[in-house]
């Protein structure tokens, strides 16, 4: 079952934070985050895994929980390389294969 | 090393007709997923394969098939072509055929269906 992530769309000056979020209603074994820039293919951020520790690289961090069975994807003092479009993708164990959400497009301006 | 290549990269076909898309992956790789991409649907899983098995399908009509190489180069193919499926198509490939195994992106193939 698709991931519901949210907000749908969001547009931030430079500096500003976001929080984008993924939510599942089936329990979750890992959440992966993608990034894909406009005309361009989706690139891996990070996997979070069950059990795991937060994952951060630089100003772009992302948790898990697993009792609510939702990730959230932290973007802080955005760039402008930051605009895209970001794409959670959700793994039940034993499924074996990733089910991506809808995407959530972050436009960022000067 | 390349990265995943798919052919073509612009198709415009009309109803009824039928499309074969080409995704060549990453050397190496064993594993090759695709997707279907449309405006505010996000990527639709397709179909993945792995040593020329397919694992895993997603919820598409039977006029969407797949198959894969040995040297692991995987093709897609659409039948009876209607307007819906029109989209970007995106293969990725990884090493495993672990859902935890890092996928990487082609550039998609855009197809038109007039």
């Amino acid at each position: 079952q698709q991931p519901v992530q949210s907000p749908q769309a969001v547009i931030l000056r430079e500096g500003e934070d976001a929080v984008i979020n993924c939510s599942s209603s089936k329990a979750l074994y890992s959440v992966h985050w993608y990034r894909q820039k406009h005309g361009e293919a989706p690139v891996f951020l990070m996997i979070l895994l069950k059990g795991g520790e937060q994952k951060g690289h630089e100003k772009i961090s992302a948790s898990f929980n697993e009792k609510k069975q939702q990730s959230s994807l932290y973007l802080t003092a955005s760039q402008l390389s930051y605009s895209g479009t970001y794409f959670c993708g959700t793994d039940g164990q034993g499924a074996q294969k990733l089910v991506f959400g809808q995407g959530t497009r972050l436009t960022i301006n000067p | 090393k390349a990265g995943v290549t798919q052919t073509p990269r612009y198709l415009i076909k009309t109803r009824g007709q039928q499309v074969t898309l080409s995704c060549s992956p990453i050397s190496g790789h064993r594993s090759v997923s695709w997707y279907q991409q449309t405006p505010g649907q996000g990527l639709q899983f397709l179909f993945e394969y792995f040593s020329e098995t397919q694992r895993n399908k997603g919820n598409f009509p039977g006029r969407f098939s797949g198959r894969q190489f040995s040297n692991s180069r995987s093709e897609m193919n659409v039948s009876t072509l209607e307007l819906g499926d029109s989209a970007l198509y995106l293969c990725a490939s990884s090493l495993g055929q672990s859902a935890l195994d890092t996928q990487y992106f082609g550039p998609g193939t855009r197809l038109t269906v007039l």
